[in-house]
């Protein structure tokens, strides 16, 4: 089955780097995915990557992929008020439907 | 890119009665889904609209309460019917990408609050 594992909370200050990780269980999932939102928002898709690979850089965000340990991780460099949101992990299961953590509650202060 | 939109952004609905989340992508897609966010939690997968044929429904999920209508390929809609507090969530609808259905995109959401 499917199984999607973050950490619940992140407090991270402004001007350092944010780590959110997860976990999660189906071997054949072949894109991992990273969305943001923000209070009373929608999902934005930040970032999302192949499982053949094991990292993708995009500005200030990094995504490494361990397939072996079924680990992902997010990584916002030099993180901003602006990056206040909750992030979740997702993976692609069959017919591109995707299934979800729980989301991760990144709280930046100053 | 696909850009979403979603109709209406908030309702506030009596017990008993139904509402209907219409949904309109700018450009062709395949994929289209619908899922559910009750309140502080993640998302949860309702179906797959499907273009010109039923939607494939979810575990815990039926086409008696949760009717799905995909009339092309740029819009859906999504009943929320016989409505019960339970039902209070957010319901997003999401498409692939046209040229690329692994880049999925989200609309804004609908807030349902059943009273």
């Amino acid at each position: 089955g499917e199984d999607v594992e973050q950490s619940l909370f992140l407090s991270v200050r402004e001007g350092d780097s944010s780590v959110i990780n997860c976990t999660y269980t189906d071997s054949s999932s072949t894109y991992l995915y990273w969305y943001k939102q923000e209070p009373g928002a929608g999902l934005q898709l930040l970032t999302y990557i192949f499982s053949n690979m094991d990292m993708k850089q995009d500005q200030r965000l990094t995504v490494l992929l361990n397939k072996k340990d079924k680990h992902l991780s997010l990584r916002i460099a030099d993180t901003q008020t602006g990056d206040s949101a909750i992030y979740f992990c997702a993976e692609s299961i069959k017919d591109y439907k995707l299934s979800f953590g729980a989301g991760t509650t990144v709280t930046v202060r100053a | 890119s696909a850009v979403i939109s979603q109709k209406p952004s908030r309702d506030i609905c009596q017990r008993g009665t139904s509402l209907t989340i219409q949904c309109q992508v700018d450009s062709q897609v395949t994929m289209m889904f619908w899922y559910r966010q009750q309140p502080g939690q993640s998302l949860t997968l309702i179906a797959t609209a499907n273009q010109g044929s039923e939607a494939t429904y979810e575990s815990g999920f039926v086409i008696d309460k949760f009717p799905i209508s995909r009339p092309n390929l740029t819009f859906s809609t999504l009943t929320v019917s016989n409505l019960s507090p339970e039902d209070s969530s957010i319901y997003l609808c999401s498409a692939g990408s046209g040229t690329n259905y692994n880049e999925q995109f989200f609309g804004p959401g609908t807030r349902l609050t059943v009273l």
